[in-house]
């Protein structure tokens, strides 16, 4: 079965450091997602992108963070100087078309990000 | 997108339908009613999804009222693998509203 697959699957990274990661989509997904979750909270939707530009983006997605993709298969989400409270699961998910119809989003099993 | 109402939490036993209830009354015409799951931090996984009509697949069966105002999602015989946060979410599109969820805790 097709997976969304993201890496590192746990990246420990110092204040102020910038972070990349990384994921690899369902290969014929055309719309591509970062969402986050933080310690004990909700998960929360922080942007989407379509056709090599962002589509939508939350509150959350600030100047600090910016999405990519380098090439035909890999969707990065970097994170400049980092803070502590950046501390989250940071999951990545791809769908086929961007509106409900018959299809779904997948997620991937997520990048824990630890910022000490 | 519109908000949904779930319980905090249930149980249920092994082997038997779990029933989980949720409440989206103010569902607009357009809008799915989506279920996931995450067990223990993972990353949420689709359960199933629909628009009006009742749906099934190999996972469960989403039952939701003639109104669209609620629905049910039954998995029809639970296990243990199946200890895990339910989100029943509402929407047009992916930007998935994630709310708190059922903690469905299934008991031998």
């Amino acid at each position: 079965e097709p997976e969304v697959t993201q890496t590192p699957s746990h990246q420990v990274t110092q204040m102020g450091q910038e972070v990349i990661l990384r994921c690899v989509p369902i290969s014929n997904h055309l719309y591509f997602y970062w969402y986050r979750q933080i310690l004990g909270q909700k998960v929360e939707f922080l942007v989407s992108f379509y056709n090599n530009e962002i589509s939508e983006k939350s509150e959350i997605f600030d100047d600090q963070f910016s999405v990519e993709r380098p090439d035909g298969s890999n969707f990065t989400l970097k994170i400049r100087s980092t803070k502590l409270e950046d501390s989250a699961m940071y999951f990545c998910a791809s769908s086929e078309v961007g509106r409900v119809k018959n299809t779904e989003a997948f997620f991937g099993q997520g990048t824990r990000l630890t910022v000490v | 997108d519109a908000k949904t109402t779930q319980p905090t939490s249930m149980d249920c036993a092994e082997g038997r339908a779990a029933n989980l209830p949720c409440n989206h009354s103010t569902i607009s015409g357009n809008e799915y009613v989506y279920w996931y799951r995450q067990i223990h931090s993972q990353g949420p996984q689709y359960i199933i999804h629909g628009l009006k009509n009742n749906e099934t697949n190999e996972m469960a069966s989403l039952i939701i009222t003639e109104d669209r105002k609620s629905s049910t999602l039954i998995l029809p015989h639970a296990t243990l693998r199946d200890t895990a946060v339910y989100y029943c979410i509402v929407s047009l599109d992916y930007k998935l509203s994630f709310g708190a969820g059922t903690t469905v805790t299934v008991r031998a």
